[in-house]
């Protein structure tokens, strides 16, 4: 089993359109999560650390439901410069690495 | 302040071919990484270092060596070059992985192996 697996889409929404993606990761002792953003052909980008409570940025909301072990991520009022993959990052806190979705493809339409 | 630097960017090998990919951060970062990212695979950690002086290996090492001389370089050398071996690899580096620190990776290099 995969340590973190995510749908890969692609997901095509309009502009103004309210979007969600969530990630599950296997190991239940699991500590850290994150976001990112990755753009075409660029390197990843934080988007946002996940926390217990939840965490709230602007028209991006993550939470975390431990019980169910995933996480999501939720983008309000999607922009086109929103189109991008978003990739789940876990770090399972047995070492010191860090694993990774294969991402989710969105692309936002006019 | 440059973060994580990657040379060089592009790179095209022949089979058997060997080479090297260097990663310099300036941040003062203890812990470094090298990651592949292929279509449909996400990143998948080859090797990475937990300070100066020392190695470890990820998911996918076959193939593929390290050194971390000085803190701020990580060398990742691919002996004899495969096709298998054609990918996007970014470098990334963080203070710690625990909590909520952030990776910041490298702009990547494109290899191609023919």
């Amino acid at each position: 089993r995969k340590e973190v697996e995510q749908d890969p889409g692609p997901f095509n929404v309009p502009e103004g359109a309210t979007v969600a993606f969530n990630c599950t990761y296997s190991n239940s002792a699991s500590q850290s999560f994150f976001w990112y953003r990755q753009d075409c052909r660029k390197e990843p980008k934080l988007l946002m650390s996940v926390y217990s409570s939840g965490n709230e940025d602007g028209r991006f909301t993550a939470q975390l439901n431990r019980a169910s072990q995933y996480i999501s991520l939720l983008i309000r009022d999607s922009k086109l410069s929103d189109s991008a993959t978003y990739l789940c990052v876990v770090n399972p806190n047995t070492g010191n690495q860090f694993y990774f979705g294969t991402g989710t493809s969105l692309t936002v339409i006019p | 302040n440059a973060g994580v630097t990657q040379t060089p960017k592009f790179r095209v090998l022949k089979t058997g071919q060997s080479m090297t990919l260097l990663c310099a951060q300036d941040m003062n970062h203890e812990y470094m990484y090298w990651y592949r990212q292929d279509p449909g695979m996400g990143l998948r950690l080859i090797h990475y270092s937990v300070g100066e002086g020392t190695t470890a290996k990820g998911e996918v090492p076959d193939g593929y060596n390290v050194s971390r001389l000085k803190k701020q370089n990580f060398l990742l050398g691919l002996e004899s070059a495969a096709p298998s071996q054609t990918s996007v690899y970014f470098c990334a580096s963080t203070n710690t992985p625990l909590g909520s620190y952030e990776q910041y990776f490298g702009p990547g290099t494109r290899l191609t192996v023919t």
